[in-house]
């Protein structure tokens, strides 16, 4: 099985922050990596997919890149609504999620 | 554009069969391209796949819960379902269906999910 970990776990930032969250595999995923955001009593929304193409009414602010085993998503100018957890998800093989990353308001 | 909904009892017995479905709206199960999708997620936890089925019947679960679960499509009703035999408390979770595309390789878009709680 492929394992997916995420860091940090957790993050405190602040409104107009640059924030990257990190997902590591171990194995090669190539580009199989997706990212969802969730928020609080609501399913996850898919955010980027193919490791860095944007999905559609996703702001520009979220972008994604990496290759292999190693991807990072990056928030580029935090705002208040994008405070909720982020997990990556591979497709590579079966498919497993991160355990994800909590972004908090510091 | 698609929309689904996930349907069932939210209480189950331990040891007895948790049954869920999905009904899809805006746009048909059969026409290919996708595969229909069980996630779920365990209080305050993170994202467990559970399985996935290809219209023509082609199944694919996550080795962990393959022995206890079905997964089956209605194409007449345009719904999916998922039967977990034998739950235990820890198969308590908000259970989410979703669609997975067959060279996208990504969930989208998903149910609001629905909380099922093992107890007695």
């Amino acid at each position: 099985d492929i394992q997916m970990t995420q860091s940090p776990s957790s993050l405190s930032a602040s409104v107009g922050d640059r924030v990257t969250i990190t997902c590591r595999a171990s194995q090669s995923i190539t580009s199989y990596l997706n990212w969802y955001q969730q928020k609080p009593g609501k399913a996850p929304k898919l955010l980027i997919y193919a490791a860095s193409s944007l999905q559609s009414g996703v702001p520009s602010r979220f972008s994604g890149s990496g290759f292999g085993t190693d991807f990072t998503l990056t928030i580029s100018s935090l705002q208040p609504e994008d405070f909720a957890t982020y997990y990556c998800q591979q497709s590579y093989s079966g498919v497993t999620f991160g355990q994800g990353t909590r972004l908090e308001i510091k | 554009q698609v929309q689904l909904q996930e349907s069932g009892p939210g209480l189950v017995k331990p040891s007895q069969t948790l049954s869920l479905t999905c009904t899809v709206s805006g746009g048909s199960i059969s026409s290919g391209g996708y595969y229909w999708s069980w996630i779920r997620q365990q209080p305050g936890k993170g994202l467990e796949w559970i399985g996935y089925m290809y219209f023509s019947g082609n199944t694919f679960y996550n080795p962990s819960l393959k022995s206890r679960v079905t997964i089956s499509i209605d194409t007449s009703k345009t719904q999916f379902s998922l039967k977990v035999s034998s739950v235990t408390a820890a198969d308590t979770a908000i259970y989410y269906c979703a669609r997975f595309g067959s060279g996208r390789y990504w969930f989208d878009p998903w149910g609001q999910g629905t909380l099922v709680t093992v107890s007695s």
